[in-house]
């Protein structure tokens, strides 16, 4: 199971800490993932982390501004969001990889999302 | 990019087709997901054709060079969804590309 939170009103400029709590798999184990849906629109990837933290994708959309991190004492995925802008307001999804046949693939295991909105 | 038609709408135990559309799909694999508002996406079927664990006979996959289609054949009324395709993306901008989404509406 994955257990998003965080999500809440920010100002445009502001930051806000999201994360995922994870249960019921080895989380040291798995890739993770956040993908967003941004209102009316459709699944997005944001970013991904491997399984020991050491490395972290994003998408260009958010490059620079958000930071991917997880915590393996903890099963907690946090994903850093700072200078946000109202491009940003999204339901945000906290996704496990599947690791078959390999990393990267495709997400097995989904939250049911915490909600970002980004308004003055 | 995948190209998925916007809507898809079917009556209740007929065939509804769904299609993803993209150039480099012959050479990715193509993953299905269900989602309904409010809830968590739900993996329906992996790799173009595999039905995980769990998930209904009635959805299948299939795949026909650059479009790969999922079936749901018999379609109920908890199968009204929002449907997404990704795969992996190959140009080197992203991880995981997914497809424009394909609203579902059991008529």
């Amino acid at each position: 199971e994955l257990l998003e939170s965080g999500g809440g009103l920010v100002q445009p400029g502001g930051s806000l800490r999201l994360s995922c709590a994870a249960s019921g798999f080895t989380f040291s184990d798995f890739a993770m993932t956040w993908v967003r849906q941004r209102p009316g629109k459709g699944l997005e990837w944001v970013s991904t982390i491997s399984s020991s933290g050491g490395i972290t994708y994003y998408a260009d959309s958010v490059k620079g501004r958000f930071t991917l991190s997880r915590d393996n004492s903890k099963n907690t995925l946090y994903l850093q969001m700072s200078s946000l802008t109202v491009g940003d307001t999204a339901i945000y999804y906290c996704a496990k990889d599947s690791g078959v046949p390999a990393a990267y693939y495709f997400m097995d295991v989904w939250g049911k999302g915490t909600t970002v909105t980004v308004s003055s | 990019e995948l190209t998925q038609p916007p809507s898809v709408s079917v009556s209740p135990g007929q065939t509804a087709r769904i299609t993803c559309s993209g150039d480099a799909l012959p050479n990715q694999y193509v993953y299905w997901y269900q989602h309904k508002a409010g809830q968590a996406p739900v993996l329906v079927i992996s790799k173009d054709r595999e039905r995980p664990s769990g998930i209904p006979e009635r959805f299948s996959g299939s795949t026909s060079g650059t479009t790969v289609t999922l079936t749901i054949t018999g379609v109920q009324a908890e199968d009204e969804a929002d449907y997404y395709c990704q795969s992996s993306d190959n140009t080197g901008t992203s991880l995981f590309v997914f497809g424009t989404g394909t609203k579902v509406t059991v008529l």
